[in-house]
Order: C-alpha cells, then structure tokens, then sequence
C-alpha cells in the first residue's frame, strides 16, 4: 500500500495568494483529517471527514480555510488569501473507522506538506 | 475537549537505558493511542489500549493505563539512537468525537 499520499510536500508562496493542498487517503478508509502543526501550538487538528461528509471543522482557523472530499480518494485543503501565520507543516491523516462516525481508531500519517508564506 | 498530556517536555537519556513517558487526560476515555514522529515526518501509530486494558506490549514498548488516575505511561526499553523522536499521545471518547493529540515528549537517545 503506499499509504497516505499528499502533494506538494513543499509549498512557498507570497502573502495574498491562494494554495491549495492535496490528499490521497489509504484506499478502502472512510475517515480524513487535516491538522496543522507548528512549534508554538503543536498538533491541531482542522477537520476531518467520515464517508466523505465533514464531521468536526471546528478546528479551521477562519473563513480562509476550507476544506472539501468530493470523493473517497481525494480531498483538498484551500487557504485564500495566504497570509504569513499560515506557515506551518500541514498533515493529512486517514484511518478505516469499525462504527459511529469515526474518529476513534489509528490513523496513518501522510509525509506532509511545508508551507511557507512569505 | 479531552486533550492528553505528555509528561515531561523533553527526556534526555543513554542508549540502553529505559525511557518513560507520561500521559494524563481529563474526561473519560474509549481509548488512548501513542504515537511517534520522527523529525520533519508525519506521526507514526506505536499501539493502542482500550479502557478496558491495562498494559499492552509491542516489541520493546510496554503501554499501561490507569483509567483511575485518568494516566498512561509509555515504556521503551534497551533504548536506540533511532527511538530519537517527539511521542505524542491520543485520547479517544466517544464514537463521533475525533481525539486530540497532547504536546508531546521530546526524547533523545544519545550513543
């Protein structure tokens, strides 16, 4: 399996612009998060998915993010306009959830994306 | 929420020595999860223990849990310069609520 796949694993762009980040979860999991994570406020997670449907975006910083899985095998998150804050690692995460709405079971770590905004 | 803990921020220790980790929660728990990363990587999954257990093994990790004391703590023993890396820990609640990773705890494994 090659696990979770995301793109571009390295991204630097100026404040204004927009980015859009790309996630390829585990085939056959029914479950996706976003999370940011960066030296002051660690791990945080954005928002995740279950069967394609967002069940937790309240971690989205503003109305800057957003975050969309049109199908079980894509899902994108999207920053406009960028601003110099938004540096930080983005991860996406997939996991295969047994029940309920997901959320609970291991998940698996994509490489991440850098992001710089200068 | 039910953020986890870590305990200490960082541990500096030989290699072949055992390294502990803490993690406290507040609320009750489905289960709590561990994790590592690696620098500049994404958290990799080390085990996971319901609430109905208390310790777990895998390898030269050994996992307990206190659901009393609402702790855990992470065992590695014979550490490695490769354990080198931040350990985070997860709480999980109920099904529905995503959990939420801890700080972490920096160890370093020095040869």
């Amino acid at each position: 399996d090659a696990g979770v796949i995301q793109s571009p694993r390295h991204e630097v762009t100026e404040m204004g612009q927009e980015v859009t980040l790309r996630c390829k979860p585990i085939s056959g999991h029914n479950s996706l998060f976003w999370y940011r994570q960066t030296m002051m406020r660690g791990l945080e997670l954005l928002i995740y998915f279950n069967n394609n449907v967002p069940i937790d975006d309240s971690g989205m910083p503003e109305d800057r993010f957003s975050a969309k899985m049109p199908n079980a095998s894509f899902s994108t998150l999207k920053i406009q306009p960028s601003e110099p804050r938004d540096s930080a690692v983005y991860f996406c995460a997939s996991s295969l959830g047994t029940s309920g709405r997901g959320g609970q079971e291991t998940q698996y770590f994509g490489p991440g994306t850098r992001l710089l905004v200068l | 929420s039910q953020q986890g803990e870590e305990d200490p921020q960082a541990l500096s220790i030989q290699e072949g020595e055992n390294a502990t980790m803490n993690c406290s929660y507040k609320t009750s728990i489905n289960n709590l999860q561990w994790y590592r990363q690696n620098s500049g990587r994404g958290l990799v999954h080390l085990i996971l223990i319901r609430s109905n257990e208390r310790e777990k093994h895998s390898g030269r990790l050994r996992v307990t849990l206190d659901t009393s004391k609402k702790s855990s703590s992470l065992l590695i023993t014979a550490s490695r310069a490769a354990d080198t890396a931040s350990y985070f820990c997860a709480t999980g609640r109920d099904y529905g609520q995503n959990f939420v990773f801890g700080p972490g705890t920096r160890l370093s494994v020095l040869p």
